[in-house]
């Protein structure tokens, strides 16, 4: 299975500032996401991180509030723009080869007051 | 687009005894259903997967089963122990997207 680490693990941000969140993959992977999940919650897909192209965004997520890249195949940002209080989640990527076997990073923590 | 529903949201057993948690997706093009295991303050963890051409699927003392006519799967815990207490998601993906559509998640305890 795919290594998957994030950065920075958790993080405090003032309102109206941005966060970009690192995913690094030690393999190279065709498939990688980004999701939040509040505390308590289930995971809510954000995107699809395309490899070469735009991110694929899910309903209620957009470019100008969450812009991914993903420059090659083992590694992928996620920024939290103009950020509010609402923002404050565990964010999570997860990649993997094909359709099967989705692994996850070890999340986020971004808290914003 | 996709729906999954998960049930039941928390399930509480004695130490030995069997749990089942239950899902049902929406949308019949759905191939590929994982389950995932998340312990306080952790990533979720690939437990077991099914894909929609096996019926069931067994790792020691988890079996998922699956029922295609119906669109639901099942996760199946037998001699359960303390260390199996945490959250459990299920989830559905299709081949078109590749993309995880979670349930709710079903929080089981499991009482020494």
């Amino acid at each position: 299975s795919a290594v998957i680490s994030q950065k920075p693990s958790r993080d405090i941000c003032q309102r109206g500032t941005s966060l970009t969140i690192q995913c690094q993959v030690d393999s190279q992977v065709t498939m990688m996401f980004w999701y939040r999940q509040q505390p308590g919650q289930s995971l809510t897909l954000i995107a699809t991180a395309n490899q070469g192209s735009e991110a694929t965004y899910e309903s209620g997520f957009v470019i100008d509030k969450f812009p991914i890249s993903r420059p090659n195949l083992t590694f992928s940002t996620l920024t939290v723009s103009n950020m509010s209080p609402e923002d404050s989640s565990i964010y999570l990527c997860s990649a993997g080869s094909g359709q099967y076997e989705q692994y996850f990073g070890p999340g986020t923590r971004l808290t914003v007051t | 687009g996709e729906n999954v529903e998960q049930h039941p949201s928390t399930l509480s057993v004695q130490e030995g005894d069997s749990a089942v948690i239950k899902c049902t997706y929406s949308d019949s093009a759905s191939n590929y259903f994982p389950w995932y295991k998340q312990e306080l303050g952790k990533r979720p963890q690939l437990i077991i997967d099914i894909r929609s051409n096996v019926g069931e699927k067994k790792d020691q003392r988890i079996a998922v089963t699956l029922n295609k006519t119906a669109k639901h799967f099942s996760l199946h815990i037998t001699e359960t122990q303390p260390e199996d207490s945490a959250v459990y998601f299920c989830a559905a993906s299709k081949p078109s997207s590749y993309k995880l559509i979670f349930g709710s998640g079903t929080r089981l305890l499991v009482r020494p």
